[in-house]
């Protein structure tokens, strides 16, 4: 069975510091991994997708992932954080993307100090 | 992207009653599935919504108390059922595609209290 792990439950990053969030994952093949972000009463919005090629993935707002097959990881990124980037943020796996229901991470949570 | 709605947005019910969620996008999809989002944690995928069959659901759901319907490529309906405080939850459509585009877009959710 499939499993997301996040770490860490809360972080707390001044603005304008840079920022990771960890995310490892457990599948049997290779697997489409991906990060949303939910900020407070709203939807899911999806930041970026892994499935093949490149490891290193861009996505919006700034953000960047990094697959590493040997870590079974895929943290998250973004070299430089604005207040409006206080969040909810989750990792998920899919063994077919679209196709499958995902599994999620419990999720990080964002919080930046001015 | 679709654009995904999601009605009710939110919504106050009492214990032993049922509510339809419906979940309506803008383009014929291939998959939709239905998620709950309890109080401060994370998804759970409930199940997925067949278009013209029954839906799988995943471990821990049942058909008696979430039933789902799909019609048609554009429209699903969630039901909870005989609802119980721990039911408040969020609830959150998403859809996806079986070839070519991996992501899985959702909806706004549902913010169902139970009293």
């Amino acid at each position: 069975a499939q499993s997301v792990t996040q770490p860490d439950i809360h972080i707390t990053v001044s603005e304008g510091a840079s920022l990771e969030l960890r995310c490892n994952y457990s599948y049997g093949a290779t697997p489409y991994l991906f990060w949303y972000v939910q900020s407070p009463g709203q939807g899911l919005q999806l930041l970026l997708k892994y499935f093949s090629g490149d490891t290193l993935v861009q996505g919006i707002k700034g953000f960047e992932a990094e697959f590493k097959r040997s870590q079974s990881s895929f943290n998250l990124r973004k070299p430089s954080v604005h207040w409006s980037d206080a969040a909810e943020y989750f990792c998920a796996v899919g063994a077919r993307g679209g196709a499958d229901g995902l599994t999620f991470g419990k999720g990080t949570h964002l919080i930046i100090q001015p | 992207s679709a654009v995904i709605s999601q009605k009710p947005s939110r919504d106050i019910c009492q214990r032993g009653t049922s509510l339809t969620i419906q979940c309506q996008v803008d383009s014929q999809v291939t998959m939709m599935f239905w998620y709950r989002q309890q109080p401060g944690q994370s998804l759970t995928l409930i199940a997925t919504a067949n278009q013209g069959s029954e839906a799988t659901y995943e471990s821990g759901f049942v058909i008696d108390k979430f039933p789902i319907s799909r019609p048609n490529l554009t429209f699903s309906t969630l039901t909870v059922s005989n609802m119980s405080p721990e039911d408040s939850s969020i609830y959150l459509c998403s859809v996806g595609y079986s070839g070519g585009a991996y992501e899985q877009f959702f909806g706004p959710g549902t913010r169902l209290t139970v009293l």
